[in-house]
């Protein structure tokens, strides 16, 4: 069973669409994160999440927020897409906190034409 | 934040020893060592974890002298399938999750 998994795989949009990345996690983590890879391969966390507060870069734009239903899932909402946006996200879960250790799924890679 | 400086890549033999070492000079005294690794086409995986001398599991080996400035991760006999991209991560207990960064980590190459 994978314990992070994320959908889709692939996103192909055009600029200025709004778009979701999925995310969910069987672990019975308490905190989830996303993360942008972007195409030098710098990963950088973008949000920190658990029941009790939500952590962002400050570098974040405010067209990306994370939504979550339970603790089990973690979604990535972009609205207005830009070219810089393309990247891939990760979305990761951890035990307790973000200074334990972190299980990433395989990744969205978004393309934004 | 402590930032990290690692070699971009390096290439090894099937077989042979890989240390990759990790420069991070102004690492606090409650920061730890963390090490990920990193296939193609997947998120990054962890390997190992130290705050001082050496940590061994049955991946990898981290070294971390006295000054705690650096950090030698040792992979023994590398495979090709250890081809992958490793990054040196040090976490600090205090401070904001907001200010984890992977930063570029090092390419390794194995051939046969």
């Amino acid at each position: 069973d994978t314990a992070v998994s994320q959908t889709p795989k692939y996103l192909v949009t055009q600029m200025g669409n709004d778009k979701s990345i999925k995310c969910e996690q069987n672990l019975g983590h308490d905190t989830m994160y996303w993360y942008k890879q972007d195409s030098k391969k710098f990963l950088k966390i973008m949000f920190s999440y658990n029941n009790k507060e939500l952590i962002i870069n400050e570098t974040v734009p405010n067209r990306f927020s994370p939504k979550s239903p339970d603790k089990a899932h973690l979604n990535l909402h972009i609205n207005s897409l830009e070219l810089g946006d393309s990247a891939v996200y990760f979305c990761a879960s951890s035990n307790r906190d973000w200074k334990n250790i972190q299980y990433f799924g395989a990744g969205t890679r978004l393309s934004v034409l | 934040l402590a930032k990290t400086t690692q070699p971009i890549s390096m290439d090894s033999y099937e077989g042979q020893e890989v240390n990759i070492t990790c420069s991070h000079n102004n690492i606090a005294t409650n920061d730890y060592i963390t090490w990920y690794q990193q296939f193609p086409s997947q998120g990054p995986r962890f390997i190992i974890q130290g705050y001082k001398t050496k940590v061994t599991n049955e991946v990898a080996s981290l070294f971390i002298p006295a000054d705690r400035k650096s950090s030698t991760l040792s992979l023994p006999r590398v495979s090709l399938s250890d081809t992958a991209v490793y990054y040196c991560l040090v976490v600090p207990l205090a401070g904001t999750a907001s200010k984890l960064t992977f930063g570029t980590g090092t390419r390794l190459q194995v051939t046969l």
